[in-house]
């Protein structure tokens, strides 16, 4: 059974760009969440998405975006990146929404 | 009050004694919570997951969840080195649809 896996593991960005994270879901899986985990805290939800459709949002503005395509695997995109965006970014999958999720290792985004 | 709370710890354990870790939450119609374990620069790890009042056990872990005191517990028995980590509870609030909200964690030190 293959893990959800992220890419890429690390990424470092400067103020103002626009960055895309990958998510491939676990075997089986059909829900995916995305969260933010800045250091010290624990992980603050940003949407997830189920059969290809946003299932609720976190307090993130719209510049934070996502989709999922029809093998389950997803992206997160952030436009206008902020200092504040420094975090680690984490996918989770789930056979339904409202099911245990299990974690990818995760992107660390650093924004100079 | 927040949403889910947690000490932050440092919870200090001799090694074979048993962990307790506590988290309560503020949405009284909350109904699936979550413990995940996750170790310093590693993504969170689901451990345990409950959603009855009551207890459910897992080799040498327990849950224990009160929805009327608005709490949820992890007990660790003959607890190891190995078990120090950040313990995360997780809730699924309603508020967010199915994204779950996390507490701050608890880091857990294991004294061999």
């Amino acid at each position: 059974e293959t893990g959800v896996t992220q890419s890429p593991t690390h990424l470092i960005k400067t103020r103002g760009q626009q960055v895309t994270l990958r998510c491939s879901s676990q075997s089986g899986h059909n829900t995916v969440s995305w969260y933010q985990q800045a250091l010290g805290q624990g992980p603050q939800f940003i949407f997830q998405y189920y059969r290809e459709e946003e299932n609720g949002r976190g307090n993130f503005p719209p510049r934070f975006s996502g989709l999922q395509f029809p093998n389950y695997s997803s992206e997160l995109n952030v436009n206008a990146l902020e200092l504040d965006d420094s975090a680690l970014y984490l996918c989770a999958s789930s056979f339904g929404t409202d099911q245990p999720q299990h974690f990818g290792d995760g992107t660390r985004l650093s924004i100079l | 009050q927040k949403e889910v709370e947690q000490n932050s710890g440092p919870l200090s354990v001799p090694e074979g004694a048993i962990a307790s870790l506590n988290c309560t939450y503020s949405d009284r119609g909350s109904q699936s919570f979550f413990w995940y374990r996750q170790y310093s620069g590693k993504s969170p790890e689901l451990i345990m997951f409950i959603y009855s009042n009551g207890d459910k056990e897992d080799g040498r872990f327990t849950a224990q969840l009160n929805k009327a005191s608005q709490y949820v517990s992890l007990l660790i028995r003959d607890s190891q080195p190995s078990d120090s980590a950040t313990y995360l509870c997780a809730v699924n609030l309603f508020r967010y649809a199915d994204g779950l909200t996390f507490g701050k964690g608890t880091h857990l030190i294991i004294q061999p």
